[in-house]
Parts: C-alpha cells; sequence; structure tokens
C-alpha cells in the first residue's frame, strides 16, 4: 500500500541546533511532496513543496527540503532552529497528481528548548 | 491562497447524535477533500468532495456514515452521522486552488462524542 513515513516522532532540540527530519515514501510513479507545519492551536500551513526541478527546494522560514528519488526521500532541514519553530511537522505525498490528494505521515513534534 | 471558514471550531455531542460541518472558501477552488485526525495520529482522507456528483470515498469510509454534499464550488458540508466515542477526532476541510497546486486547510473542527 501506498504510505508515508516519518522516522522522528518527538524531537527535542536547543536553540541554534541544526535539524533535519525524514520523510520516506513507498510509491514508484511520479509524486508531488509536500511539508506542512502546524503551530499550537493554529491550522496547516505550508512550509515548502516539491514538483519538478531542483530537487532542493527552499520554502518559508529558512527551512529547506531535498528530493532523493532514488531514496524516496525528502527530509526536511533547518540550520539553525529558533524557539518559535516549536510546532508538529507533517509530510504528505500526492501520489494521484491528477486529483491532488494527499497522504500525510505520522508526523514528528518539534519542541526547541530557549 | 485560499481562506477556509470552518464551523464548528468545535463540538461535544451525544453518541447516537449526528452532526454537520461546513466549509466555506473564499474562492472558486477545483477540489475540495475532507480529512480526519484522529488523537495523537496523522491526517487520514475521508472523501474527496465533487461538485454536484456523489463524492469518492477512501476505504474504510462510507457515505451512509459520512454523508457529504458539494452544492457549489466554494461550500461543502462533512456529517458524522450515529456518532460513537470512536468518531472523536479533528475534521479538516481542505482545498486546492485552481492556480496553485498545493492543498490549503481550515482550521479543522474538534469533535468529541460522550
Amino acid at each position: 500500500a501506498q504510505s508515508v513515513s516519518q522516522h522522528n516522532h518527538h524531537v527535542i532540540l536547543s536553540e541554534a541546533a541544526s535539524l533535519e527530519l525524514g520523510c520516506n515514501y513507498s510509491y514508484g510513479g511520479t509524486v508531488n511532496l509536500f511539508w506542512y507545519v502546524q503551530y499550537p492551536g493554529q491550522h496547516l500551513q505550508l512550509l515548502l513543496k516539491y514538483f519538478s526541478g531542483d530537487p532542493l527546494v527552499k520554502g518559508i522560514k529558512g527551512f529547506e527540503a531535498e528530493f532523493i528519488k532514488s531514496k524516496f526521500s525528502f527530509n526536511l532541514r533547518k540550520p539553525s532552529v529558533q524557539w518559535s519553530d516549536t510546532a508538529e511537522y507533517f509530510c504528505a505525498v500526492n501520489m494521484d497528481t491528477g486529483r491532488r490528494a494527499l497522504t500525510f505521515g505520522s508526523g514528528t513534534r518539534l519542541q526547541v528548548q530557549p | 491562497s485560499a481562506v477556509i471558514s470552518q464551523k464548528p471550531s468545535r463540538d461535544i455531542c451525544q453518541r447516537g447524535t449526528s452532526l454537520t460541518i461546513q466549509c466555506q472558501v473564499d474562492s472558486q477552488v477545483t477540489m475540495m477533500f475532507w480529512y480526519r485526525q484522529q488523537p495523537g495520529q496523522s491526517l487520514t482522507l475521508i472523501a474527496t468532495a465533487n461538485q454536484g456528483s456523489e463524492a469518492t470515498y477512501e476505504s474504510g469510509f462510507v457515505i451512509d456514515k459520512f454523508p457529504i454534499s458539494r452544492p457549489n464550488l466554494t461550500f461543502s458540508t462533512l456529517t458524522v452521522s450515529n456518532m460513537s466515542p470512536e468518531d472523536s477526532s479533528i475534521y479538516l476541510c481542505s482545498v486546492v486552488t485552481r492556480h496553485v497546486h498545493e492543498a490549503f486547510f481550515g482550521q479543522g473542527t474538534r469533535l468529541t462524542v460522550v
């Protein structure tokens, strides 16, 4: 079955530490890839997306992600996290590019300590 | 972008009753979806709301339990029928706009069934 895996369920970092959150998907066809963030009490917001082209994509708030097709991965990175990055992060994959519905990973709760 | 208004934001309901959730978008959109986020879990697609026709349900979700309407391009409703405590979740409306092929999310409806 098509699925999306996020390996880190809960990550605790100190401010200024570097962040990498893993995301893998199982689907051999064309995909569109997304990272969403959900700050406490707020709705899901798009951090970044990959449709085609340069596999290294930059998003808002200093986040970036790299699509490695051979590894079916789309890991999220940030060189230096801030306390305000405390949130839940979801990797999502569109495996039916005509319909554009999303399959979500289980989410990673990031806690940044000041 | 698209601004989504979802009502109610939360509700506590008695088992055996039904709740209808409304989703209003400020612009015409191509796709509307309903997702469920059970406590401590990720988002799962319930169905695609099709304008003027029956919704397309994912495996494990049926029309009798989750009837959906979409009378026009900017409005949809999801009804959770004959509720049980297992239906306690956050229900989210999501849209994909005509020009920007990314999904936007409402703030969700937090449903508690007692």
